[in-house]
């Protein structure tokens, strides 16, 4: 998968508690996303990476913080997880803007 | 109404045939366009990528794009089993910092 790792791959949480996944590249893109996937809604963009400490929101952000302290990690964590927050996720990277995105395998985490 | 738009399916196609994807977008500044593969359970996987209208060609893969129209297409020629996947159409918005995606296609090849 291009280099990029996340972790956890499975996760069952509860409701309300703070969950962080980890998203770790080798290829060393500028640019890394965080995405959802729902039956219904399709992929759906949460938040992204343009640089170092640089980040902005995504279609679908309530609920979720990211940061990226280093190139090649991008962390998503929900503060205080929800049963709608029941989701695949997937983080993404890109070398430049408006180009291919390639995937890591995913993490799956369910809230009850 | 979603800025990009698939038919969910399935579409079923037999083995041997040639499969046509269809997708369609709102977002008129969107310049360039990408088909993944995705297979139950696994991450999506890019097979094609368009910029420009027209054709473009790749083994069995055809995209097609026509900007005039907001449509963009993949066929699939010489479809096999193991072409049976969903087929994710996707478009960077105008701003340049969104990839936008339909909800797919599922494709079903009958041996």
């Amino acid at each position: 998968d291009a280099g990029i790792t996340q972790s956890p791959r499975h996760k069952v949480t509860e409701t309300g508690t703070p969950v962080t996944l980890r998203c770790h590249q080798t290829e060393n893109h500028r640019y890394m996303y965080w995405y959802r996937q729902d039956p219904g809604h399709g992929l759906r963009l949460i938040h992204y990476s343009y640089g170092v400490k640089d980040t902005d929101k995504g279609e679908v952000s309530d609920g979720y913080s990211v940061s990226r302290s280093k190139t090649e990690d991008f962390l998503l964590t929900l503060e205080s997880a929800t049963s709608s927050q029941t989701s695949v996720y997937f983080c993404a990277i890109s070398e430049v803007s408006s180009e291919k995105l390639f995937f890591g395998s995913g993490t799956q985490l369910s809230v009850l | 109404q979603k800025e990009v738009e698939q038919n969910s399916g399935p579409l079923s196609v037999p083995e041997g045939a040639i499969a046509s994807l269809n997708c369609t977008y709102s977002d008129r500044g969107s310049q360039s366009f990408f088909w993944y593969r995705q297979y139950s359970g696994k991450s999506p996987e890019l097979i094609m990528f368009i910029y420009s209208n027209g054709d473009k060609e790749d083994g069995r893969f055809t995209a097609q794009l026509n900007k005039a129209s907001q449509y963009v297409s993949l066929l699939i020629r010489d479809s096999q089993p193991s072409d049976s996947a969903t087929y994710l159409c996707a478009g960077w918005n105008n701003a340049g910092n969104m990839l936008t995606f339909g909800g797919g296609t599922r494709l079903m090849v009958k041996p």
